[in-house]
């Protein structure tokens, strides 16, 4: 079975510009989580979805927001970026929600100039 | 954010030799995950714990959920170089919160 995927791998912004980030689970997932992950702040939750509804969020501006689609497939996007965005971004997905046994993709590398 | 204390923050080892490392938290958690993520990759998960006082094994790890339910605790045995790498743990209750991560090093 497929694991986790996330495209890109790598991308590289400016400053105000937006970014939209995708992640396809593992087929017949329908949890996807989303994950930022930094040196300094470790793995911070940035928000779950199951059957397309958001079920939690973590504590993240605004600026982050994220949509899951009928074929469990998500997107996160972020806005205006701003430097501290720069960051490993993690898909995570699980069965069911929570069973929190979550299977993470390699993660899209962003880096904000 | 909300992270889990989690200790030692790195370890360096020789190879052959066992590691501990442990989670511990001021709440009360329903799960315990432990994931090792190599560089450049994802965390990849190695157990899962559901029950107070619960002790998992996989293969050379084995983990134990803490009877309180505030800590969680994780040992490799007869360690190797391809151990080499972060781990993390996990508690959830309504979301899944990770801990700091523990840098292990192990030297042929």
């Amino acid at each position: 079975k497929a694991g986790v995927t996330q495209t890109p791998r790598y991308l590289i912004k400016t400053r105000g510009q937006q970014v939209t980030l995708s992640c396809s689970p593992i087929s017949g997932h329908r949890s996807v989580s989303w994950y930022q992950q930094t040196p300094g702040q470790g793995l911070q939750f940035l928000f779950e979805y199951f059957s397309e509804t958001q079920r939690n969020k973590g504590n993240f501006p605004g600026r982050f927001s994220g949509r899951q689609f009928s074929n469990s497939r998500s997107e996160m996007n972020v806005s205006t970026l701003e430097l501290g965005d720069s960051a490993l971004y993690l898909c995570a997905s699980m069965l069911a929600s929570g069973t929190y046994e979550q299977y993470f993709g390699p993660g899209t590398r962003l880096t904000v100039t | 954010g909300q992270q889990l204390n989690q200790s030692p923050q790195s370890m360096f080892i020789q190879e052959g030799e066992d590691v501990s490392m442990n989670c511990t938290s001021s709440s009360i958690f329903n799960t315990w995950l432990w994931y090792k993520q190599d560089p450049g990759e994802g965390p990849v998960l190695l157990i899962a714990l559901y029950k107070a006082g619960e002790l998992t094994s996989n293969g050379r790890l084995t983990a134990q959920f803490g009877i309180t339910r505030k800590d969680s605790f994780l040992n490799i045995s007869a360690s190797i170089p391809s151990d080499v790498g972060i781990y993390f743990c996990g508690g959830a209750t309504n979301k899944l919160i990770f801990g700091t991560g523990t840098l292990l090093a192990v030297q042929p």
